[in-house]
């Protein structure tokens, strides 16, 4: 069983369009988060939610809404996409916060491409 | 902090031999630092961690040392196998710096050759 599950793995889309990613993890942690990795590898942490609280809020733009239903689940829906945002998303959870030392597990990424 | 590199470092590395994958971090009050592998096309995976009170730490096959006075963090692997071809990131939490999140370095690719 995966423990930290997205979908879709790729997405292509056009321009000013709205979609959403959606992620799960089976683990039982409090903390789950979405990381953005550009062309050149660098991991940037986006948001984060602790027992569905949001506790990052990096600047991201406010076209970037994330959605925690409830502990294992944390959604991420983009609004007006625009081509600088293709890139890996990536949802990850922690037992508690990962950085007082909690190992951070990473789910298999999306590929997100505007065209 | 960022990195603003314009390139992924590389590091070429003959299978057998063993690779010494190196990080500098940006924070003295860093208490907890990581190292993770991620695989082409996967997610970035955990291999080892190390808190500040250690300088050496011990897993399977790799080693983490950790040198406070010069803000040096390296992960040492083994053997080199095939499998561990992957971008290796390191990671430092900031202490109360870093507005509770953990800060990561650029990346690294390791490439073995056979």
């Amino acid at each position: 069983d995966t423990a930290v599950s997205q979908t879709p793995k790729y997405l292509v889309t056009q321009m000013g369009n709205d979609k959403s990613i959606k992620c799960e993890q089976n683990l039982g942690h409090d903390t789950m988060y979405w990381y953005k990795q550009d062309s050149k590898k660098f991991l940037k942490i986006m948001f984060s939610y602790n027992n569905k609280e949001l506790i990052i809020n990096e600047t991201v733009p406010n076209r970037f809404s994330p959605k925690s239903p409830d502990k294992a689940h944390l959604n991420l829906h983009i609004n007006s996409l625009e081509l600088g945002d293709s890139a890996v998303y990536f949802c990850a959870s922690s037992q508690g916060i990962g950085w007082t030392g909690n190992t951070i597990y990473f789910g298999e990424g999306s590929w997100l491409t505007v065209v | 902090g960022e990195s603003v590199g314009l390139h992924l470092p590389t590091l070429s590395v003959q299978e057998g031999d063993n690779s010494i994958i190196n990080c500098a971090y940006s924070n003295s009050a860093s208490d907890y630092f990581i190292w993770y592998k991620q695989e082409s096309g996967k997610g970035p995976q955990f291999i080892i961690d190390i808190r500040s009170n250690m300088d050496k730490r011990q897993g399977q096959r790799v080693t983490v040392l950790l040198n406070k006075t010069v803000k040096h963090l390296s992960l040492q692997i083994a053997a080199t196998q095939p499998g561990d071809s992957a971008v290796y990131f390191c990671a430092e939490n900031g202490a109360m710096d870093s507005n509770y999140q953990l800060i990561w370095g650029a990346g690294t690719k390791l490439i073995i050759k056979p």
